[in-house]
């Protein structure tokens, strides 16, 4: 079953732009991470958070956490028509065993 | 470091017949779990191996199976095919099982039912 859910399930945007989407789960989590997916091929880890941290920072991205809210955001700063892909918030949840579980995805069109 | 290694890129199989997907993960990674990826559905997890031992299952029915090797490779068996079994079927692998592992996935193996 999905823990997480993205939103927008789809954007787009001029290059050049910022890109947020957000990500909503609903049980308590020790970590997130976010991922990218180049179309049809295996995805790439980007950013972890833990579940004390509210913020991070890697490069162009930029990740926040609300536990209270149990909802996360990735921000893409200044964005390149390299960026189109799928993006993906995958949750370590407290209540589970599991690996990572992921979410739905944001399908994000970074056009020239 | 090479990277995670699936095989075979693409399947093509008719309903009822089985199919072996195979896994090679990042020389020391000890952790390997696959996920079946569908338009619909998503990405759903299906199981894990560290060491050998199948740590956790997601909710597929039997028909879905797997094994680790003693050097960590991995295999998964799908029997009994079915048209809803077509799908990009991922494996990832990391260096633990532990929750913080960054997952380093493969290229996957698209399987088609026909």
């Amino acid at each position: 079953s999905q823990q997480g859910e993205e939103d927008p399930q789809a954007l787009s945007i001029q290059e050049g732009e910022n890109a947020t989407m957000n990500c909503s789960y609903k049980t308590s989590i020790n970590n997130l991470q976010w991922y990218r997916q180049n179309s049809g091929r295996g995805l790439v880890h980007l950013i972890l958070i833990r579940s004390n941290e509210r913020e991070k920072h890697s490069g162009r991205l930029r990740v926040t956490l609300d536990t209270s809210k149990k909802s996360s955001s990735l921000l893409i700063t200044a964005s390149r028509a390299a960026d189109t892909a799928s993006y993906f918030c995958a949750t370590d949840r407290m209540d589970s065993s599991y690996k990572l579980i992921f979410g739905s995805g944001t399908r994000l069109l970074v056009r020239p | 470091k090479a990277g995670v290694t699936q095989t075979p890129r693409y399947l093509i199989k008719t309903r009822g017949q089985q199919v072996t997907l195979s896994c090679s993960p990042i020389s020391g990674h000890r952790s390997v779990s696959w996920y079946q990826q569908t338009p619909g559905q998503g990405l759903q997890f299906l199981f894990e191996y560290f060491s050998e031992t199948q740590r956790n299952k997601g909710n597929f029915p039997g028909r879905f199976s797997g094994r680790q090797f003693s050097n960590s490779r991995s295999e998964m068996n799908v029997s009994t095919l079915e048209l809803g079994d077509s799908a990009l079927y991922l494996c990832a692998s990391s260096r633990s099982d532990r929750g913080d592992e960054k997952l380093f996935f493969g290229s996957g193996t698209q399987l088609s039912v026909l």
